[in-house]
């Protein structure tokens, strides 16, 4: 049973526009989420954060959104780039686990046309 | 300053052979998790350790799966023996204390195929 689940396992977006990445949790407990981004033989990488306690958290060219009511968490990149062009990641925590264990979704693959 | 490194990058094998896939975290950083993925399941983790202490194994997937960590730099991931549906990426990441804001940082992976 996946918690953490990316249901678009693929996204194509134009050079400058924007890309929305969308992320939906089953566990009401999850109270920290972020956003890794993962290239080819790379291992994935920290993007962005939020906690549950906010509903928007910016940075740079990315943003992410938290709607605790849905359970619904999104990522914009505005404007995209084909250097954004690679496999995202959401992923949770429970601020009562030992640790910063994550729960990862499955992924979601980006690609930004010039 | 070095990441996480794992050896070996890839590593193919025969089933019923015994894996070993090693780690070495970032110096300094006291958590060390380790990680599958897969085109069916994504990103799992399968243990987490906690100053050398192994804290959560829950998703260590069966007994064929042991995971060591004898000192703060290092780490092993053992499989054996070895099954094709073993075949996938293992990555290990390491974070600063394992407070839950800390960042992982994640080591390049090891792609296993098991034939």
């Amino acid at each position: 049973d996946q918690q953490v689940k990316q249901n678009s396992p693929s996204l194509s977006v134009q050079e400058g526009r924007i890309s929305i990445l969308n992320c939906d949790y089953t566990n009401s407990m999850f109270d920290y989420f972020l956003w890794y981004k993962k290239y080819p033989a790379e291992g994935p990488t920290f993007l962005i954060s939020i906690s549950s306690i906010k509903d928007k958290n910016e940075d740079g060219r990315f943003t992410v959104f938290l709607n605790k009511s849905a359970k619904h968490l999104s990522l914009h990149i505005v404007p995209s780039q084909p250097g954004d062009s690679a496999v995202y990641f959401c992923a949770a925590s429970v601020s009562y686990n030992a640790g910063n264990m994550l729960t990862f979704g499955g992924g979601t693959r980006l690609m930004v046309k010039p | 300053d070095a990441g996480v490194i794992q050896s070996p990058r890839h590593e193919v094998t025969e089933m019923g052979q015994e894996v070993t896939l090693r780690c070495k975290p970032i110096s300094g950083h006291n958590s060390l998790f380790w990680y599958r993925q897969t085109m069916m399941r994504g990103l799992e983790l399968l243990i987490y350790f906690n100053n050398n202490v192994p804290i959560d194994d829950s998703g260590m997937p069966e007994d064929r799966f042991s995971a060591k960590m004898p000192n703060a730099s290092f780490s092993t991931l053992k499989i054996q023996p070895s099954e094709p549906r073993d075949s996938a990426v293992y990555f290990c990441a390491s974070s600063p204390q394992g407070a839950q804001t800390d960042t992982q940082y994640f080591g390049p992976g090891t792609r296993l195929t098991v034939l």
